[in-house]
Parts: structure tokens; sequence; C-alpha cells
């Protein structure tokens, strides 16, 4: 069975700082990988996608891949307020129509 | 920006009785998905279905759930003999291209199921 793991949190960071968010997923067929912003109520939102080894970035976020430690993570840099949310990391497989397997989320708040 | 529609945002039914749960996809999209989240516990994947077929499904998708495209525009869940631990927020999804490198999945702002 499919798992992603992450750290469920709290995890505070001071504003203007770097919030680090990990993840680890079990299924070594992971083709696509993905973090989602959730705030409480609201549907999941798209931040950063990546689908080869390395670092992609984009804007303040950053998305970093390793498939033979089967890890993913998120940097983002000078966190703000407006960051606080649950961040949810989501891996698929090869095929077209393949489900996402989310984590459970890390809380993270950004402490003005 | 186009989005996915959901309706109804909430929706409140007896335990035993039959749900519809509808989306409107986005107009260009050919896949299309369900997903579940219970209040606290991680967003679930249902059921994906693409050229109007169900293409992948979950053990949570059982009997109980189906999916249809009635017409070219909406996308229904239908959960029969509704039971208690249904209740969560369910989202509709959609995706030009499937879940291929460049293909942005788009979820819709949910459907909140509580069964009394």
């Amino acid at each position: 069975q499919k798992e992603v793991e992450q750290n469920s949190g709290p995890l505070s960071v001071p504003e203007g700082a770097i919030a680090s968010l990990n993840c680890t997923y079990s299924d070594r067929g992971s083709q696509s990988f993905f973090w989602y912003r959730q705030y409480s109520g609201k549907s999941p939102e798209l931040i950063m996608s990546i689908y080869s080894n390395g670092d992609k970035e984009d804007g303040r976020f950053t998305a970093q891949l390793n498939k033979a430690s089967q890890y993913v993570s998120l940097l983002i840099r000078d966190s703000q307020p407006s960051d606080s949310a649950t961040y949810l990391c989501a891996v698929t497989g090869a095929g077209g129509a393949d489900g996402l397997t989310f984590g459970k989320g890390t809380h993270l708040i950004i402490q003005p | 920006e186009p989005e996915v529609t959901q309706t109804p945002s909430h929706q409140v039914t007896q335990m035993g009785q039959e749900v519809i749960l509808r989306c409107v996809p986005i107009s260009n999209h050919l896949y299309f998905y369900w997903y579940r989240q219970i209040l606290g516990q991680k967003v679930e994947f249902l059921v994906s279905f693409y050229n109007n077929e169900i293409s992948e499904k979950s053990e949570i998708f059982d009997d109980q759930f189906s999916v249809e495209r009635p017409d070219g525009s909406n996308f229904t869940l239908k959960i029969r003999s509704t039971k208690l631990e249904d209740s969560a927020m369910y989202f509709c999804a959609s995706t030009p291209g499937g879940t291929y490198s460049g293909n942005t999945i788009y979820f819709g702002e949910g459907s909140w199921l509580t069964v009394v």
C-alpha cells in the first residue's frame, strides 16, 4: 500500500525565516510529486510540482526531490504570516489517471 | 482563471439516504477525480474517470459509490445508503492530461456532507 509520511507539526517559524517541510514516500514507482497548501475547511491549492531529481524553484518556494532516498522537501524563504497553513505532500504513479496519495500534512505556523 | 465548481457546498442527510454530489470540471479537461477528507484526516483518493469510464479506484470506492458523467459538463458522485462514516468533505478535481508532467490538477471547493 502506498504511503506518504509527513511530520504533522505544528512547525513554528519566525517571520522572514526559512520554513523547511519534509516528506517521504513508500512507492518507488512514484513519478510525480506535489506540494499543496490547505487552509482549514478549504480545498488543496497547488504550490509546486516536481518530476525529476534535484531542485525546482518558483518565487519563494523551492521543491527538492531525491528519488533514491524517496524524499521530497519544500523550502519557503522569507516566510510570511499568510504562509501559515497545512502543507500536503502528494505523490502519484506513472499512469495519467493515477490518483494522488496524500500525506497527513504539516501544520506550519509563521510567527510575526 | 478557470475553476472546478461543486454543488452543493454543504448537505445534511439522514443515514440510509442516497446523496448525489455534483461537479462541473474545467471545460477542456479530460481526467476527473473524486477525493474525500474526513475531518482532521488526510485527503483520500476515491476514483478517477477518463474517456467515460472509471480508470482507477481505491479500496474506499466500493459498491456504495458510483460516478457518472451524464452530459458533456457534469461529473457526479452518488453515495447509496449513506452511513455516519461517510461524513466528510468531498473534493472533485480535474486535469487536462492526467497527472503527467506539466499538468496541473485543479480542485473544486468541496462539498461538505454530514450524515446524521
